[in-house]
């Protein structure tokens, strides 16, 4: 079965540090995949956080998020990752990791978030 | 950054309406643009991209539409599982930005 699961949430203090996990399976996962992590803070919307290319060497985030996050993968172990530190109350939100595929119409490529996992719920609170 | 903004925020409907939801670029993204929809304590599901082309799998009773700034979702005929919110989103570069939301809800 094609499908993402996240993991590594749960309640952290102010200040302190979460790694978020998202796991890959039943598709290439070191193909031409960009992956990406959105949250959404309870009964809000969905925000988009960070992104990584296929090979990992580029990356870009959210501002509310730049020099606090680090996104990453290893492809070799089917595996997205986020660092998050200095971690603040406005943080908490569930996160979700997406594939981002593309689809080619007329020579232009329209890329889309095509696979979504379940989510993990991350709190800050003291 | 590229805002999306969608209206309304919320509609109340009955199943067999046709509903509309709106959604306006900050600027012209072409038809970089796709929607998705989110049920209660579930993931976000892919339903449109480049603005009109339905993933497969999804029904025909959705239709997406517009160029440039605006945008639109249609359901043709509103079926009891399609209350959920619905998201915009555009795909013309980084960051992908979503819309706000709209919540249809049951009249």
């Amino acid at each position: 079965e094609v499908q993402l699961v996240e993991s590594g949430g749960g309640l952290v203090q102010p200040g302190g540090s979460l790694r978020l996990s998202c796991a890959a399976s039943g598709f290439t996962f070191s193909s031409s995949y960009w992956m990406h992590w959105v949250r959404q803070a309870p009964g809000k919307g969905l925000v988009w956080v960070s992104r990584i290319n296929s090979d990992g060497t580029s990356t870009s985030y959210a501002d509310s998020v730049k020099g606090r996050f680090t996104i990453s993968r290893d492809n070799a172990k089917n595996t997205l990752y986020l660092e998050m530190n200095s971690l603040r109350v406005e943080d908490t939100a569930v996160y979700y990791c997406a594939r981002e595929v593309g689809t080619v119409i007329n020579t232009n490529k329209y890329w889309y978030f095509d696979l979504w996992g379940r989510g993990t719920l991350v709190t800050v609170s003291s | 950054d590229i805002q999306m903004t969608q209206s309304p925020s919320s509609l109340s409907a009955s199943v067999g309406d046709r509903v509309t939801i709106t959604c306006r670029a900050s600027q012209s993204i072409g038809t970089y643009l796709n929607w998705y929809q989110q049920k209660p304590g579930k993931a976000p599901k892919f339903l449109i991209y480049a603005a009109s082309s339905l993933q497969s799998g999804v029904p025909s009773r959705f239709s997406g539409s517009g160029s440039g700034t605006d945008f639109t979702l249609t359901i043709s005929s509103l079926q009891p599982e399609d209350f959920a919110t619905y998201y915009c989103q555009h795909s013309y570069n980084m960051p992908r930005t979503f819309g706000q939301g709209t919540k249809v809800e049951i009249k």
